[in-house]
């Protein structure tokens, strides 16, 4: 049973550009959470998808904006990309109202 | 409002000594409390969680931790260290309040001494 799968792992753009992050949940999860993980700090939190829609926010700009799909699965869109959103980016799913997540292995983004 | 705070950002031990990394939380609600691991380049494992059950609680590879309340501490320790748990912990708290969200502290590396 496939576990919480993200993509690509790595992913390498400039400045201004846009970027497309997948996520796929472990099977039998219905909500997907994003996290943003700096060089040497915790994962912070971005937002949370159930239903298709965004459950809960965290303080990031509007130019993160996310996706959940029928399937589950969901997407991460950054705009007019920064330097300072180099990062690992995580993906957690877990069924809505239980403790915890399983967490995915992480897509490295680097803005140039 | 929730955190956590992680208190010494590097802990050193000899191979087969005690590991102590301390996790100390601040939440207005009945907590879930966890420990991750990451190893370099990959993502999070869960060690292991708190789920208002038993205060100590067992994870995978020998770790534990003890829930104290009244010294708000969710301490992760294992009897004795291996080589193969250097790596970066993060304590979280969560609570269903906040729609499950977790709050990491910014993390210990553990490295180990041969």
């Amino acid at each position: 049973d496939a576990g919480v799968t993200q993509s690509p792992t790595h992913l390498i753009k400039t400045r201004g550009q846009q970027v497309t992050l997948r996520c796929s949940p472990k099977s039998g999860h219905d909500t997907v959470s994003w996290y943003q993980q700096a060089l040497g700090q915790g994962p912070q939190f971005i937002f949370q998808y159930y239903e298709e829609e965004e459950r809960q926010r965290g303080n990031f700009p509007d130019r993160f904006s996310g996706h959940q799909f029928p399937n589950y699965s969901s997407e991460l869109n950054v705009n007019a990309l920064l330097l300072g959103d180099s990062a690992l980016y995580l993906c957690a799913s877990t069924i809505l109202g239980n403790s915890g997540g399983d967490f995915g292995p992480g897509t490295r983004l680097t803005v140039l | 409002a929730q955190s956590v705070t992680q208190l010494g950002s590097h802990v050193s031990v000899s191979e087969g000594a005690l590991v102590l990394l301390r996790c100390n939380y601040s939440s207005s609600v009945p907590p879930y409390l966890f420990w991750y691991v990451q190893y370099p380049n990959q993502g999070l494992q869960l060690l292991l969680k708190y789920t208002s059950a038993a205060t100590l609680v067992k994870g995978i590879n020998g770790f534990e931790a003890e829930f104290k309340k009244s010294e708000t501490s969710f301490h992760l320790t294992k009897p004795s260290a291996h080589m193969s748990d250097a790596a970066e912990y993060f304590c979280a708290v969560s609570s269903a309040d906040t729609g499950n969200q977790f709050y990491f502290g910014t993390g210990t590396s553990l490295t180990v001494i041969p």
